[in-house]
């Protein structure tokens, strides 16, 4: 059975950092084109960033209120996915979700960004 | 930037159609998804590709495309199917991931 599961979130102050990180298995993560994505407490669903396949060329893309600030990485030998955050605003305080934005979603990791 | 615009909430009673649209400049280019979300779950997949249905996914739920909406449609609204509904797609150049703002689906 696919599985994701996040960990990592944290309550941290603005302006500081944390490393999300994303533990795949039970399907072909090498292959798979892998997100962020972000719910804010009371609020909808938002994309943060998506790493492509190295396959498909590995392009990476980020939402633009992340742009230069996160950094999304991936480790295809181990099936791990991760979110490099810099710079943490309050407004960056949200529920993380790893996903394929197909059928496999982790549960979420909880970041809170607070003085 | 692009945007995939959704009706903030939608309300039927139980046995009766829901629809729920999504509309995208990209979207005539671009396929379209959609998320059931309950509340403090993570979201499940019900439409893939516009119109697909994933394995496990009740034959009631069911997509469909025109132009640039698409549309999400569950026959037969069961009170099970109460949920927060998203669709989600790629800019025209699919440099971009969007999600609609999301629809509140009540059935009673």
């Amino acid at each position: 059975e696919a599985q994701l599961v996040e960990s990592g979130g944290a309550l941290v102050k603005p302006g500081g950092s944390l490393r999300l990180s994303c533990a795949a298995s039970g399907f072909n993560f090498k292959n798979a084109w892998m997100s962020w994505v972000r719910q804010a407490p009371g609020k909808g669903l938002e994309w943060v960033a998506r790493f492509k396949s190295i396959s498909d060329g590995g392009k990476i893309d980020y939402a633009a209120p992340v742009k230069g600030r996160f950094t999304i990485s991936r480790d295809d030998s181990e099936n791990m996915l991760y979110l490099q955050m810099n710079s943490l605003r309050t407004e960056d305080t949200a529920v993380y979700f790893c996903t394929t934005l197909s059928l496999y979603w982790g549960q979420g990791t909880l970041v809170t960004v607070s003085s | 930037s692009y945007e995939l615009t959704q009706p903030p909430s939608v309300s039927v009673s139980p046995g009766q159609t829901a629809r729920i649209t999504c509309s995208g400049d990209a979207l005539p280019k671009n396929y379209a998804y959609w998320y059931q979300q309950k509340s403090g779950q993570s979201p499940v997949l019900v439409i893939y590709e516009d119109s697909k249905r994933p394995p496990r996914i009740p034959e009631r739920f069911s997509g469909s495309s025109s132009g640039t909406t698409v549309t999400l449609t569950i026959s037969g609204a069961q009170e099970e199917d109460e949920a927060d509904y998203y669709c989600y797609s790629t800019d025209i150049n699919d440099d971009y991931v969007v999600f609609g703002g999301g629809t509140k689906l009540t059935v009673l």
